[in-house]
């Protein structure tokens, strides 16, 4: 069965950096491309981008330009995103999907928290 | 930048049927947006109702059924039951990859 399982809850000040993974099984990783969703305290969903599974080509919605960074590692079939020089409104949830056709996301993590403070 | 709206919040009556809409703030939504709505409770990752615009995900009950009325997509509840207080999102896919999701509607059943 298809299962995306993300990394545990990660605690960071501000100004590190973090990277979050989502690891996929049950199907072929390539063949699927990836969201990243992000979720900030008591808000509702934000797209954040996808990533070409196949070619490594990420895109990134406005606003999560610079600092954010997606990227894979197909020989463990795992999606990560990256964001470093953290700010306190990075704290968040955040979650990894695939897309399935026509366009909608099928599958999704089960979410990674995010704590930025000092 | 068009935004895409749905109602903050509505409420509904055990048994009762609800329809909450997704538009977008300038221009009318088809089924090229391909539409999808999710569904989150507290603490919990969304959950997939709806894809290209009234096809139910495996295991979605049949109370769940998505639509194009006028110029905005629907999910409309038929029956509604205590476990479908929670918040709905829609999701419209707006060309090159790109994804928009609405604000959420929270559903209250009451």
């Amino acid at each position: 069965q298809v299962q995306l399982v993300q990394s545990g809850s990660e605690l960071k000040k501000p100004g590190a950096s973090v990277k979050v993974s989502c690891k996929a099984s049950g199907y072929t990783f390539t063949s699927y491309s990836m969201n990243w969703v992000r979720q900030a305290p008591g808000q509702g969903l934000e797209w954040m981008g996808w990533i070409n599974t196949n070619t490594g080509n990420p895109t990134y919605a406005q606003g999560f330009t610079g600092r954010f960074v997606f990227s894979l590692d197909t020989s463990v079939s795992t999606a990560y995103l990256q964001i470093s020089s953290l700010k306190a409104e990075d704290t968040a949830v955040y979650y990894c999907a695939r897309v399935s056709s026509p366009y909608y996301k099928d599958y999704w993590g089960q979410g990674t928290l995010v704590t930025v403070s000092s | 930048q068009t935004v895409v709206t749905q109602e903050p919040s509505f409420s509904v009556s055990p048994g009762g049927t609800v329809t909450l809409t997704c538009g977008l703030s300038s221009g009318s939504v088809s089924t090229s947006y391909y539409p999808s709505w999710y569904q989150q409770t507290p603490g919990q990752a969304p959950r997939t109702l709806i894809y290209n615009t009234n096809s139910r995900s495996s295991g979605v009950p049949d109370r769940f059924s998505g639509s194009i009325l006028g110029n905005k997509a629907a999910l409309t509840i038929t029956g509604a039951q205590a476990d479908d207080d929670s918040v709905y999102y829609c999701v419209l896919y707006m060309g090159g990859g790109i994804s928009a999701f609405g604000g959420g509607t929270k559903l209250t059943v009451l």
